[in-house]
């Protein structure tokens, strides 16, 4: 199975600041087709995973750009330009290039 | 797009179960379906897959052999039969859309506890 490695666990961060979430997988996740199947979620308190981003760095309509994400093979990052409130939650990602399909533990992101 | 699970509840160790999720709002039966559960307080486990006719499923290790995930396009409604249900299988249940790599549109969950 791939294992997806995401760090930090809690990242608490200052209104209007940037912050970066890492998430590393044991293999690489570029698919024969040529496509990188990593994706990322929000989990907001007490509500359903929402995606955020797909196939490494596209932007899921409606999630504003201050979200990207970047990377490649087995490294991704997902940044957040400016923290606002709302941002607060639970991010996860997730690789679909192989079956089990396996999510990162999660990255919880705090206001300070 | 919306997914709307139910069938959730209490059940005995060994003990069976049947989740549904109900979905409108997009052509059901062009679409991969999943399952996904998340422990209280726990991260996000991929359950199964299926695919749009029903002729491909897959699950996690955790669960073959005793899950069943199955589908009925006439009625827009996706399924997952659990048997055999463990304190550790104690987790929300969400339903989802499916496109190749990629999980898309989540339900709002149903809860399944399993306690004696």
């Amino acid at each position: 199975d791939v294992v997806m490695t995401q760090s930090p666990l809690s990242l608490p961060v200052t209104l209007g600041q940037p912050a970066s979430i890492s998430c590393r997988s044991s293999q690489s996740l570029l698919y024969n087709d040529g496509n990188t199947y990593l994706n990322w979620f929000q989990q907001r308190p007490g509500q359903s995973p929402r995606r955020l981003i797909y196939k490494v760095s596209n932007r899921d309509s409606g999630v504003p750009d201050r979200f990207s994400g970047s990377g490649s093979g087995t490294d991704f990052t997902l940044k957040i330009s400016r923290v606002e409130a709302e941002d607060v939650g639970v991010y996860y990602c997730m690789q679909g290039t192989q079956w089990p399909l396996t999510f990162g533990g999660g990255t919880k992101v705090e206001i300070k | 797009v919306q997914l709307v699970e139910s069938g959730g509840g209490l059940v005995q160790p060994g003990g069976s179960l049947r989740l549904s999720c109900a979905a409108s709002g997009f052509t059901f039966s062009t679409y991969w379906m999943t399952w996904v559960r998340q422990a209280p307080g726990k991260g996000l486990e991929w359950v199964a897959n299926i695919n749009q006719d029903g002729s491909d499923k897959y699950y996690v290790d955790s669960v073959k052999g005793r899950f069943t995930i199955s589908r009925d396009n006439a009625e827009n409604s996706l399924y997952l039969q659990m048997n055999s249900l463990k304190a550790e299988d104690t987790a929300v249940y969400y339903c989802a859309t499916y496109l190749p790599g990629e999980i898309d549109s989540w339900g709002q969950g149903t809860l399944v506890t399993v306690s004696s």
